[in-house]
């Protein structure tokens, strides 16, 4: 049963502090998403990922946010220093991209607090 | 404009009828087109997917793309109260990124 896993499922912490994001996508899948999800903004693209090769980080705050792909079976997001603001879910996605198809596959999101 | 627009609702309907779910989109050029369910603190589900003009069926889902109105629809046949959930639509654009649209909440009442 192939699944995207993140890691934590929940996190809390102060502002000011840094927080570190694990997703691990779908074996064989080449690409790889990072989405923010709040109630006021709804499903936001923050990164993605082909090959391993950064295509659009356009979405995230560069001076705080970034991303990385360290291995194909690994993708990270990091937030320093956090702030309240960035208290959402946090998703990872990955799919099978071979021109036009796309399909993306959600891991469970990982709840950041920020207080 | 938007580039994905969904009506937010609540859309409710009763269980057993025909729930419509309406999705536009901005660019022309776009060529692939989604369509996700998120049940409330759970991750989007992919449950269609449609690339050509007409209508793709799976199941009780039938997915419907007119590319000249830049339209997509999902229908729900014979509605269950566990299809209640937060449909997401979502459009590959021609300047290959995928946009989700804001979602539109279903209630399908007992």
């Amino acid at each position: 049963d192939a699944r995207v896993t993140q890691t934590p499922r929940h996190k809390v912490t102060e502002m000011g502090q840094e927080v570190t994001m694990r997703c691990q996508p779908i074996l064989g899948h080449n690409t790889v998403f990072w989405y923010r999800q709040t109630m006021m903004q709804g499903l936001e693209l923050l990164a993605y990922f082909r090959n391993r090769a950064p295509l659009d980080d356009s979405g995230m705050p560069k001076d705080r946010f970034s991303a990385e792909m360290p291995d194909a079976t690994l993708a990270t997001l990091k937030i320093q220093p956090s702030e309240p603001r960035d208290s959402a879910v946090y998703f990872c996605a990955s799919g099978s991209s071979g021109g036009w198809l796309d399909e993306q596959y959600f891991g469970p999101g990982t709840r950041l607090t920020v207080t | 404009q938007k580039e994905v627009e969904q009506n937010s609702g609540p859309l409710s309907v009763p269980e057993g009828a025909i729930a419509s779910l309406n999705c536009t989109y901005s660019d022309r050029g776009s060529q692939s087109f989604f369509w996700y369910r998120q049940y409330s603190g759970k991750s989007p589900e992919l449950i269609m997917s449609i690339y050509s003009n007409g209508d793709k069926e799976d199941g009780r889902f039938t997915a419907q793309l007119n590319k000249a109105s830049q339209y997509v629809s999902l229908l729900i046949r014979d509605s269950q109260p566990s299809d209640s959930a937060t449909y997401l639509c979502a459009v590959r654009t021609s300047y290959d990124k995928v946009i989700f649209g804001p979602g539109t909440s279903l209630s399908v009442i007992p």
